[in-house]
């Protein structure tokens, strides 16, 4: 069965510190990578995508990817309170999305 | 871009009564549309798959008697709960899939609460 794995936290940042956020994958043939924010109580909004090796930046999130170490990341530069939230990191093989349970992410002003 | 609504945010109803629950891409047309639910503190749960114009796909443990998708159109997909009770309370969340080949992304819907009396 395919998986993808995140530690579930909490995962406690201070304000202002990189928030460090990380996700394997099972299945060698995923080629797309996501990654996802929820809030509580709200549906999980798509924040970042990322297809090949590498570091990929938009704004203060920076997605890296290691297909093989099967390994996918995001940093979160000068996290905010509002950061606040589970993150959820999926993986695309070209026919299936599978997800990962999330992370939470807690930014301690 | 890559919108999906869904219609109700909210409904409450009484136990045995049958809920009906759109979503809709409303800036593209979704090869794919998913339906999840999600009880408090819990992760997504992937209910169904479902394609247009073909019937969809269940994932193990769900009933497909009770929990009757319809994919009539590329940007429309329904969820009904027959005969709901107070254990169907719950967020259920659509999503829609688009792109072509690795670029193809699924985007969520805001999701609707439903509460069984």
């Amino acid at each position: 069965q395919k998986e993808v794995e995140q530690n579930s936290g909490p995962l406690s940042v201070p304000e202002g510190a990189i928030a460090s956020l990380n996700c394997t994958y099972s299945d060698r043939v995923s080629q797309s990578f996501f990654w996802y924010r929820q809030y509580s109580g709200k549906s999980p909004e798509l924040i970042m995508s990322i297809y090949s090796n590498g570091d990929k930046e938009d704004g203060r999130f920076t997605a890296q990817l290691n297909k093989a170490s099967q390994y996918v990341s995001l940093l979160i530069r000068d996290s905010q309170p509002s950061d606040s939230a589970t993150y959820l990191c999926a993986a695309f093989d070209g026919q299936n999305f599978v997800f990962g349970p999330g992370t939470r992410l807690s930014v301690l002003p | 871009g890559a919108v999906v609504s869904q219609h109700p945010s909210r409904v409450i109803c009484k136990s045995g009564t049958s809920v009906k629950i759109e979503c809709r891409s409303l800036d593209f047309q979704a090869t794919t549309m998913f339906w999840y639910r999600q009880f408090p503190k819990q992760s997504l749960m992937l209910m169904a798959t479902s394609n247009e114009g073909s019937k969809a796909t269940y994932e193990q443990g769900v009933e497909k008697d009770k929990f009757l998708i319809n994919h009539a159109s590329l940007t429309l997909s329904t969820l009904t709960v027959t005969s709901a009770h107070p254990e169907d309370s719950s967020f259920y969340i659509c999503s829609a899939q688009t792109g072509t080949g690795d670029l193809e992304t699924q985007y969520f819907g805001p999701g609707t609460r439903l509460l069984v009396l």
